[in-house]
């Protein structure tokens, strides 16, 4: 079984400073690893994701993650965030070759200032 | 192609009652997991099913089940609605072909009240 740790249920930041949402995983196999961002009212959007090779992985709006095997982390950044950033966060684990259903984070919510 | 649709969008039952939410994946797509999403728990799978067979289940009392049809549309139903049923449930369609590693395609959610 799989289990995902997002270590930070609320980051608050101003406008245009970087940004970290941390995620950390456990699994005895090899994974696949997401992120998934929620704005009001809405569904789930990938953002990115992990399934082999370079380990710094770029998604939409400006964000990329880094997979670190030893670490089995797979933080989110972005080098300078905008009002619109605001919004849930979603890391997300998939084993490979196990159940069909990927394991959620409970989920980080990006609040951006002005 | 058309994404992940449900109805409906918003919802407002009392306790005691029962809801059937409805889900349309993508076309082509053979797989339809359910999700409950609460502010104290996260999101939590409810199950998936798969060419009309439930596939994988969660940790959800029975009053939670679902189906689908042939056409992969699917349906969740909730009976004897509890306060504690309120939330946003969520909907997901994937392909799961052999070779895929079943990237999951989210709807907006339906939004459960129980009064």
């Amino acid at each position: 079984a799989q289990s995902v740790t997002q270590l930070d249920s609320q980051v608050p930041v101003f406008e245009e400073a970087p940004v970290e949402l941390r995620c950390n995983y456990s699994s005895s196999v090899s994974v696949y690893l997401f992120w998934y961002v929620q704005y009001p009212n809405q569904g789930l959007q990938l953002l990115l994701k992990y399934l082999s090779g370079s380990t710094l992985v770029k998604g939409i709006n400006g964000f990329e993650a880094e997979f670190n095997k030893s670490q089995t982390s797979f933080h989110l950044r972005k080098p300078s965030v905008h009002i619109s950033d605001t919004a849930e966060y979603f890391c997300a684990v998939f084993a490979s070759g196990g159940s069909y259903i990927p394991t959620f984070g409970r989920g980080t919510s990006l609040i951006v200032h002005p | 192609k058309a994404g992940v649709t449900q109805t409906p969008r918003y919802l407002i039952k009392t306790r005691g009652q029962q809801v059937t939410l409805s889900c349309s994946p993508i076309s082509g797509h053979r797989s339809v997991s359910w999700y409950q999403q609460t502010p104290g728990q996260g999101l939590q799978f409810l199950f998936e099913y798969f060419s009309e067979t439930q596939r994988n289940k969660g940790n959800f009392p029975g009053r939670f089940s679902g189906r689908q049809f042939s056409n992969s549309r699917s349906e969740m139903n909730v009976s004897t609605l509890e306060l504690g049923d309120s939330a946003l449930y969520l909907c997901a369609s994937s392909s799961d072909q052999l070779d895929s590693y079943n990237e999951q395609f989210f709807g907006p959610g339906t939004r459960l009240t129980v009064l």
